[in-house]
């Protein structure tokens, strides 16, 4: 099984400043990488795909990047709504696994 | 719109029973296949099980492995779980998924809770 190990467990930013999110694959799972943010009391929404492809109606302050074993999720100017848990998901082995999380909150 | 609605979650006595429901409207439901993922209180997300678009192959996580059972009926366009000797470490929130074709989840029920107790 490959495991996804995200960081930091929690991420302290500022409204309108940028924030970074790592996720680290056990080993390679090339482009196939997926970001989701979980607001309280709500499902899982999909954010990116394909490592870097955004989901229909995610906005362009979200991007994503990296492929084989390092991901990022950059949010360029985190808005109040973008306070949140985000989890990243490998899907180049089944089943496809999760990283344990990244809290972003308010600083 | 497309959605996912689940259905059937609750409180049960370590042993029993009970049977998740998991509803779609808006889309194709034959032509995918679909998850069910949970999330214990607090906790992360945890993959369940998995079933493909025709409900010909299933697959579980081990630690469901011969307790839970994952069907479809196209007919109804309707997902289900079937939990059986459920124990105190299956208390989650059960979240169906569709996934997109590539094993990512691009839709997502609302949810629904089950705890274990006595």
């Amino acid at each position: 099984e490959i495991v996804m190990t995200q960081s930091p467990a929690t991420l302290s930013v500022s409204p309108g400043e940028r924030a970074t999110l790592s996720c680290r694959a056990s080993q390679s799972v090339s482009s196939n990488l997926a970001w989701y943010q979980q607001k309280p009391g709500q499902a899982p929404r999909l954010l990116i795909y394909g490592a870097s492809t955004r989901a229909t109606g995610i906005p362009a302050r979200f991007s994503g990047s990296g492929s084989g074993t390092e991901f990022t999720l950059t949010i360029s100017s985190l808005q109040s709504e973008d306070f949140a848990v985000y989890y990243c998901q490998q899907f180049n082995n089944w089943p496809g696994t999760f990283g344990q999380g990244t809290k972003v909150e308010i600083k | 719109q497309e959605q996912l609605v689940e259905s059937g979650g609750g409180v049960v006595q370590p042993g029993r029973s009970l049977r998740l429901s998991c509803a779609a409207s808006g889309f194709s439901f034959r032509s995918h296949a679909f998850h069910w993922v949970r999330q214990a209180p607090g906790k992360g997300l945890e993959w369940v099980a998995a079933i493909s678009f025709d409900g010909s192959n299933k697959y579980y996580a081990d630690s469901v492995k011969g307790r839970f059972t994952i069907s479809r009926d196209n007919s109804k366009n309707t997902l289900y779980l079937q939990m059986n000797s459920l124990g105190a470490e299956d208390t989650a929130v059960y979240y169906c998924a569709r996934d997109h074709s590539s094993g990512f989840y691009d839709l997502w029920g609302q949810g629904t809770l089950v705890t274990v107790s006595s």
